[in-house]
């Protein structure tokens, strides 16, 4: 047990589907991330909320939507998506500090992920 | 870019050493991690070099050499719960980790 929660751990959803995938922390982190884990490829980041507010977003297309209501709490909202699409979807999250400290936690904590199928 | 590279895979007999070598080349570099991975499972944090030189952790070792821009995962007494992938990580400006493309390691009896 990480502390990190995902639901749904595999989810099968069609083209024209609209679906989302819910994290949750307990560990008082501020930082939360949503990776992509395609086989035999890198973990690819996807989105990045510290202290609620997105700060990176690395070129992911539209049809993936982050929602990052309280820290925490994360969601991916999926639509329309394609065959491509089908990985598993990792959350993690981490504890930074703010400016002038800068204090970083080298730590990631990860969920055990979605296993998404778009058929 | 960023990018890190490791071996795609190794494989060693219990009780052996093994060492699972990263290189990196990234915008930004704050420090090294290193994950591993269950079928199945979720990464889980093995070990951190912020600092160049070994960091140990007991049976897992972790080396970090700036100014090659390499890393290393040693890993002492295998045991067959030890196969698994492992990950290398850059912790990079900006707050985001950079993930190598992962080692599988096959322990055999």
């Amino acid at each position: 047990e990480t502390g990190v929660t995902q639901t749904p751990r595999h989810l099968v959803m069609g083209m024209t589907n609209k679906k989302s995938l819910k994290c949750e922390q307990h560990l008082g982190h501020n930082a939360m991330y949503w990776y992509k884990q395609s086989a035999k490829k890198p973990l690819e980041l996807m989105f990045v909320y510290n202290f609620k507010e997105q700060t990176e977003n690395n070129s992911v297309p539209s049809r993936f939507s982050p929602e990052c209501p309280n820290s925490s709490h994360l969601f991916l909202h999926l639509h329309t998506l394609q065959p491509e699409d089908s990985a598993l979807y990792l959350c993690a999250s981490s504890l930074v500090g703010q400016e002038p400290s800068n204090f970083r936690y080298e730590k990631l904590f990860f969920g055990s992920g979605t296993q998404l199928s778009v058929l | 870019g960023q990018s890190l590279e490791q071996p795609s895979e190794v494989t060693a007999v219990e009780g052996a050493i093994v060492q699972i070598n990263c290189t990196y080349q990234t915008s930004g570099f704050y420090g090294l991690s290193w994950y591993q991975q269950h079928d199945g499972g979720a990464p889980t944090f093995l070990s951190y070099n912020g600092l160049d030189g070994l960091e140990e952790t007991g049976r897992f070792s972790s080396f970090l050499s700036r100014s090659d821009s390499y890393g290393y995962l040693l890993l002492q007494e295998l045991q067959m719960k030890d196969s698994a992938s492992y990950f290398c990580a850059a912790d990079n400006y900006g707050q985001n980790f950079v993930f190598g493309p992962g080692t599988r390691l096959s322990v055999l009896p």
